[in-house]
């Protein structure tokens, strides 16, 4: 298996600040990584794809960056509803894999 | 916009089975890969396996002796069966849609199943 692992586990933070999530992966993974938002009792969303890419309809404040085993996703300018768990995921084999969580809190 | 909902009981007895399914609403079932993911409480995110329309699927090994699904295409829906069931499968079931690159680009909100007697 890949092992995805995330750090911080937890961050409080304020609206306006600017937010950096990191993604390490066991093992080489090229960009095959992507970044979803999760908050209870809603559908999970796909923010980004093969590390870099945006997806349609996501804020542009989000951004990912990395190749290889490190990973970041960036919030530019953190808003209400940035407030939320953050979870990394290879897809580089099939054994799919993902990180452990990052949950973002207000401060 | 695609949008899936996961249905099923919400509580399930040590040793029974859990069964769910997935209904997927503005797309088809014949396209794509479809996965089921779930979530214990405290803990991150699990992918449990994806099928295709095909029928040809893909277990995470963990649970392989445990899982089936199956898919419904006149009925665009899919689904999921977890044998021998104990307190530890206690989650939050997710439905998600798989692209051709493995990652999942539309989620249903998750059900909760509970594994108690």
């Amino acid at each position: 298996d890949i092992q995805m692992t995330q750090s911080p586990s937890s961050l409080s933070a304020s609206v306006g600040d600017r937010v950096t999530i990191t993604c390490r992966a066991s093992q080489s993974i090229s960009v095959y990584l992507s970044w979803y938002q999760v908050k209870p009792g809603k559908a999970p969303k796909l923010l980004i794809y093969a590390a870099s890419s945006l997806q349609s309809g996501v804020p542009s404040r989000f951004s990912g960056s990395g190749s290889g085993t490190d990973f970041t996703l960036t919030i530019s300018s953190l808003q209400p509803g940035d407030f939320a768990t953050y979870y990394c995921q290879q897809n580089y084999n099939t054994l799919l894999t993902f990180g452990q969580g990052t949950r973002l809190e207000i401060k | 916009q695609v949008e899936l909902q996961e249905s099923g009981p919400g509580l399930v007895k040590p040793s029974e089975t859990l069964s769910l399914t997935c209904t997927v609403s503005g797309g088809s079932v014949s396209t794509y890969y479809w996965s089921w993911i779930r979530q214990s409480p405290g803990k991150g995110l699990e992918w449990i396996g994806y099928i295709y329309y095909s029928g040809s699927t893909n277990f995470n090994p963990s649970l392989k002796s445990r899982v089936t699904m199956s898919i419904d295409t006149s009925r665009n829906q899919f689904s999921l069966n977890l044998t021998s069931v104990t307190a530890a499968d206690t989650a939050v079931y997710y439905c998600a849609r798989v692209t051709y690159k493995n990652y999942f680009d539309y989620w249903g909100q998750g059900t909760l199943v509970t594994v108690s007697s």
